[in-house]
């Protein structure tokens, strides 16, 4: 069964601190991994994907990486701002023929402060 | 907007009560996901459906429980005899192939009293 961690539980740092979440999956069978961004009591906004084949994905300040040997991805956000303050939530997906069901972890809890 | 929508935003109910809730996904999108999350967790996956099938059950859908999908547009979440421990945030999200990205609705927060 596929588990999922991301290390810290939370995280606060100032603005336009540079700053790394962590997330690691015990399977390493998988067809894409998501990073979300949630705001409290709303729904999950996609971030960024990144499939098995892929070893990084950017968007602006944000910079996902994959190693699947190794059942670890990052989150990597730059010059941090205090609309960055939100749970960042890694979820990986089975291989490809099997159902797109998302396994979550549960989540870093970040604020960012003046 | 062509975002996926949920309704109710909040339903509080009394234990016992039957209640449904709805999701309208992304237009073009025909897989449609149901997950439930509760407080300090990540989501848990409850049901998926590609088209008006419904392809995958998750163990944590007991048998009161029941969803559909006519038509394979929106979908309905019914949740019979609710208990306290269903309360939880329920959502919704749809993906289209063959990139499933799965786009969240807002959810739909159940309080059972």
């Amino acid at each position: 069964k596929q588990e999922v961690t991301q290390i810290p539980a939370a995280l606060s740092v100032p603005e336009g601190e540079n700053l790394v979440l962590n997330c690691s999956f015990t399977d390493s069978a998988i067809y894409n991994l998501q990073w979300f961004r949630q705001d409290p009591g709303k729904g999950l906004t996609s971030l960024l994907l990144i499939q098995s084949s892929q070893r990084e994905q950017t968007s602006g300040r944000l910079n996902a990486s994959l190693d699947k040997s190794s059942g670890r991805s990052t989150l990597y956000i730059a010059a941090s701002q205090p609309g960055d303050s939100a749970t960042y939530l890694c979820a990986v997906t089975p291989p490809a023929g099997t159902a797109s069901k998302l396994t979550f972890g549960t989540g870093t809890r970040l604020q960012v402060t003046l | 907007d062509t975002g996926v929508s949920q309704n109710p935003r909040h339903k509080i109910t009394k234990r016992g009560q039957n209640v449904t809730f709805r999701c309208d996904p992304i237009s073009e999108h025909n897989r449609l996901y149901w997950y439930r999350q509760t407080l300090g967790q990540g989501p848990e996956f409850l049901t998926y459906f590609q088209n008006e099938a419904q392809l995958e059950k998750s163990r944590l859908l007991s048998d009161r429980f029941s969803a559909e999908r006519p038509k394979g547009s929106f979908s309905t979440l019914e949740i019979q005899r609710t208990e306290q421990g269903d309360s939880a945030m329920y959502l919704c999200a749809s993906s289209s192939q063959p990139a499933d990205t799965q786009y969240f609705g807002p959810g739909t927060r159940l309080t059972v009293l």
